[in-house]
């Protein structure tokens, strides 16, 4: 236990489906991360949310659309994806310092994408 | 952010120390050096982090030269449940007001045999 939940842990969607995955950090950070897993690729950063704010979009389609109503959750929502998006994904948390500091990640959600 | 190398993959025995390499020859002077440990369908795990000479804990040792150009993950008698991709990450937080930004690699894929 990393102290990042996440859920579901496993969905399967359409491609004219709306979804929503949510993670929840327990550990008093302030800064929230969204990666993307596909197999046999390294992890892509998709979202930072830092002091409940979005400070980074890398460059992720509109058909992902993060949500960060407080520093304890993130939410990725989810709607009329491709089968390409079909990968794991991955929320972490850390906390935000001037110093190093260590992202904290969650056991993912596998989505597959039909 | 500091571009890593390290092998794509490592074979070993239950027992025997490993050493896995990296290589970030244009790392920054206020960079650090973090491992990641990753099994399948799960999130990468933080392992060790350092900025010079030698760090131990109590699953690992991180070794850096002067150099700084290279560090070494030590595994002190690895067993099957060490099969997994580790990754060095090299980078820093941004100054306050900023987020932990990690770009993870392929990584190096250690298989562990009985």
């Amino acid at each position: 236990e990393t102290g990042v939940t996440q859920t579901p842990r496993h969905l399967v969607m359409g491609m004219t489906n709306k979804k929503s995955l949510k993670c929840e950090q327990h550990l008093g950070h302030n800064a929230m991360y969204w990666y993307k897993q596909s197999a046999k690729k390294p992890l892509e950063l998709m979202f930072v949310y830092s002091l409940e704010e979005r400070v980074e979009n890398n460059s992720v389609p509109s058909r992902f659309s993060p949500e960060c109503p407080n520093s304890s959750h993130l939410f990725l929502h989810l709607h009329t994806l491709q089968p390409e998006d079909s990968a794991l994904y991955l929320c972490a948390s850390s906390q935000e310092t001037t110093d190093t500091d260590t992202q904290y990640f969650g056991p993912g959600t596998r989505l597959t994408v039909l | 952010l500091a571009k890593t190398t390290q092998p794509i993959s490592m074979d070993s025995y239950e027992g025997q120390e490993v050493n896995i390499t990296c290589s970030h020859n244009n790392i920054a002077t206020n960079d650090y050096i973090t491992w990641y440990q990753q099994f399948p369908s799960q999130g990468p795990r933080f392992i060790i982090q350092g900025y010079k000479t030698k760090v131990t804990n109590e699953v690992a040792s991180l070794f850096i030269p002067a150099d700084r150009k290279s560090s070494t993950l030590s595994l002190p008698r690895v067993s099957l449940s060490d099969t997994a991709v580790y990754y060095c990450l090299v980078g820093r937080p941004m100054f306050s007001g900023g987020y932990n930004k990690l770009i993870f690699g392929a990584g190096t894929r250690l298989a562990v045999h009985p």
